[in-house]
């Protein structure tokens, strides 16, 4: 299983451009990158996935370099209900076998303050 | 669509009393797992399954079992609860990810503390 390293935690203004990096070294060539929001007393929510170059949607936008040992997850202006935790998970490649397993590590917590 | 539901949101158990959570999704998905997680930590997977019929250990499987004798529900079972069991269970269910990509659902949760 690749394994990723985040910061532990992030702390932004409320309105500003928010950037976690999450390096993955060990990635493989089938492996997708996907990043995780969750809130307290809460499961975790899909945020966004992609393989190469960048990816956006209306929540997030996913840069990845072409080397793909890292990615960074861009939230735009946040506010104050972005404050979370976020994690990255690099996906196992699929087997033959039908397994497929996720690591989610500590994650990055981002505090949005006002 | 309900998404995903898991019974109960709470329960306090004493050790050695044993209990069953149950995960159901309503997605049709190939795909569940149970997840716990303590104070802190991310998400450590216990079991998964990939069908219907079908179980398998994740990270840390000792001292639960699951079954999955419906392709909608996933149960986990404690038979002897321990106080290092107390943490919070998420479920969650995806598709038939191939090729690496995934979404995975989630739970809400069922908070679980044995004394």
């Amino acid at each position: 299983l690749a394994k990723t390293t985040q910061p532990i935690s992030m702390d932004s203004y409320e309105g500003q451009e928010v950037n976690i990096t999450c390096s993955h070294n060990n990635i493989a060539t089938n492996d997708y990158i996907t990043w995780y929001q969750q809130f307290p007393s809460q499961g975790p929510r899909f945020i966004i996935q992609g393989y190469k170059t960048k990816v956006t949607n209306e929540v997030a936008s996913l840069f990845i370099p072409a080397d793909r040992k890292s990615s960074t997850l861009s939230l735009p202006r946040v506010s104050l209900s972005d404050t979370a935790v976020y994690y990255c998970l690099v996906g196992d490649s699929y087997s033959g076998a039908g397994s497929y397993q996720l690591t989610f590590g500590k994650g990055t917590k981002l505090s949005v303050i006002p | 669509n309900a998404g995903v539901t898991q019974t109960p949101k709470f329960r306090v158990l004493k050790t050695g009393q044993s209990m069953t959570l149950l995960c159901a999704q309503d997605m049709n998905h190939e795909y569940m797992y149970w997840y716990r997680q303590d104070p802190g930590m991310g998400l450590r997977l216990i079991h998964y399954s990939v069908g219907e019929g079908t179980t398998a250990k994740g990270e840390v499987p000792d001292g639960y079992n699951v079954s999955r004798l419906k392709k909608q529900n996933f149960l986990l079972g404690l038979e002897s609860a321990a106080p290092s069991q107390t943490s919070v269970y998420f479920c969650a269910s995806s598709y038939l990810p191939g090729q690496g990509r995934y979404e995975q659902f989630f739970g809400p949760g069922t908070r679980l503390t044995v004394l």
